[in-house]
């Protein structure tokens, strides 16, 4: 169970494009769903948290409208890159967690990401 | 600001043999510490968590420790076999809703 799935795992798309990636729950609701991105050999930086039905949360440092974040139903969030330029390739990972909740310590369940590369 | 560092060194060992992983922390006091393994290409896979009132935690050949006080947690996988050579990772809740910071994941390479 507690199955994530992203998609696309693969993008190649000339710079000045929008790409949209999807994060769908399988098996459970999430009304909390994480953005990660990670770039080679390096840590998973969190980007932002995605919230059913309300407005994402975003880290320090990461532009809310180059990111768009939308998270419209207890089993799907989207990550809508605008006008990607080739310092946006990067690995983007989602995740999310059956019974969220404000003291809640359960385990994350990972996409498999989405390879982004922009030329 | 919080701090989370792994070594970043590859870590090496003999197919059979224990590795020890080493997660610490500054400027912070989590309330639970998790552990995950990512392989190349891949999404992070859940290992084990441990809260911190809690100073072990086994699962199977995995074993956690969570010292509060030295601000570390280390891992340790016992009689290593190839298929475990991967990146792990440690993170630490950073309060409410379940959102984490990571470190940068240790490589373990277990050679036959």
């Amino acid at each position: 169970g507690a199955v994530v799935s992203q998609h696309p795992s693969w993008v190649i798309c000339k710079s000045g494009t929008s790409v949209k990636i999807e994060c769908r729950s399988l098996d459970f609701q999430a009304t909390t769903m994480f953005w990660y991105r990670q770039f080679p050999k390096q840590s998973l930086m969190l980007m932002a948290t995605s919230n059913e039905g309300s407005k994402a949360t975003y880290e320090q440092g990461v532009e809310k409208d180059k990111f768009l974040i939308n998270h419209a139903s207890l089993t799907l969030s989207t990550l809508t890159v605008t006008s990607a330029h080739p310092e946006d390739s990067s690995f983007y990972i989602c995740s999310a967690s059956p019974g969220q909740g404000t003291h809640s310590n359960q385990p994350q369940h990972f996409g498999d990401g989405t390879r982004l590369s922009i030329l | 600001s919080q701090k989370i560092e792994q070594n970043s060194e590859a870590l090496n060992i003999q197919e059979g043999k224990t590795a020890t992983l080493t997660c610490n922390y500054t400027n912070y006091s989590p309330a639970y510490l998790q552990w995950y393994r990512q392989d190349p290409g891949r999404g992070p896979v859940f290992l084990l968590l441990i809260r911190e009132n809690e100073k072990e935690k086994r699962k199977e050949r995995l074993k956690v420790t969570f010292d509060t006080t030295l601000k570390q947690s280390l891992f340790h996988i016992t009689a290593s076999q190839p298929a475990d050579s991967a990146t792990y990772l440690c993170a630490l809740d950073v309060g409410g809703y379940n959102k984490l910071i990571f470190g940068a994941g240790t490589r373990l390479a277990v050679h036959p």
